[in-house]
């Protein structure tokens, strides 16, 4: 099974308004680690947030909030007030666990486009 | 902020040639990665390493090896370069016993073109 599912492979929004990108996980873990990263076409890879599992309140960085809903194993990524430098792939991620050889688990992405 | 610098940035090589990809991080992380990823597609581990002289496969076999002689510094070797390997390289690495806050932090990434 999967252990990361992103399921949009691709997304528009217009500049200015709010974009949801989805996630969803798999683990049997209590304790893990859910990451956002973002990747322009540059090609780099730009640590963006992270939500521990044990953490009640949703993680929030600028522009970037987590909604993270346990129950249900996602991980959704919202961005407030879209800007056009915001357009690149966005990668959901994963750390199970609490030992040093955990992996690290990645969805397969989700382009997103924002139009002026 | 990351501290994590890939060279070179752009590579376009003949078939047959041996390349080193490099990879260099100042954050004192222990731990380091390999990833290989093609545009826009998903992230796959071809290389890990836990400290010095400590090197795994991933879970993406590949042709490539790997070494880790000094903390700081993990090389990405290709003895015999193939289109078949052309492909986005990227570097990580994170900080040894953070448990599932364990972020990695990434490099700029190296293109390398094999013709």
């Amino acid at each position: 099974a999967q252990k990361i599912t992103q399921t949009q492979p691709g997304m528009f929004v217009q500049e200015k308004e709010a974009v949801t990108l989805d996630c969803t996980y798999d683990t049997s873990d209590q304790s893990y680690g859910l990451f956002w990263y973002k990747q322009p076409s540059s090609g780099e890879m730009i640590f963006l947030i992270y939500q521990g599992s044990y953490d009640e309140q949703n993680a929030t960085e600028g522009r970037y909030s987590l909604n993270f809903q346990k129950a249900r194993k996602s991980a959704n990524l919202v961005i407030s007030a879209s800007q056009l430098g915001d357009s690149a792939m966005y990668f959901c991620a994963m750390r199970e666990g609490r030992y040093n050889f955990n992996k690290f688990y990645f969805g397969s992405g989700t382009k997103l486009n924002v139009k002026p | 902020e990351a501290d994590i610098y890939q060279t070179p940035r752009y590579l376009v090589i003949g078939t047959g040639k041996k390349i080193t990809l490099e990879c260099s991080q100042t954050m004192g992380h222990d731990k380091m990665y390999w990833y290989q990823q093609d545009p826009g597609m998903e992230l796959h581990l071809i290389h890990y390493s836990y400290g010095v002289n400590s090197t795994e496969k991933g879970d993406l076999s590949s042709e490539s090896t790997v070494s880790r002689i000094r903390t700081e510094h993990f090389p990405l070797t290709l003895e015999s370069a193939r289109p078949s390997h052309t492909s986005q390289y990227l570097c990580a690495s994170s900080e040894y016993d953070r448990g599932p806050a364990e972020t990695q932090y990434f490099g700029p990434g190296t293109r390398l073109l094999v013709l």
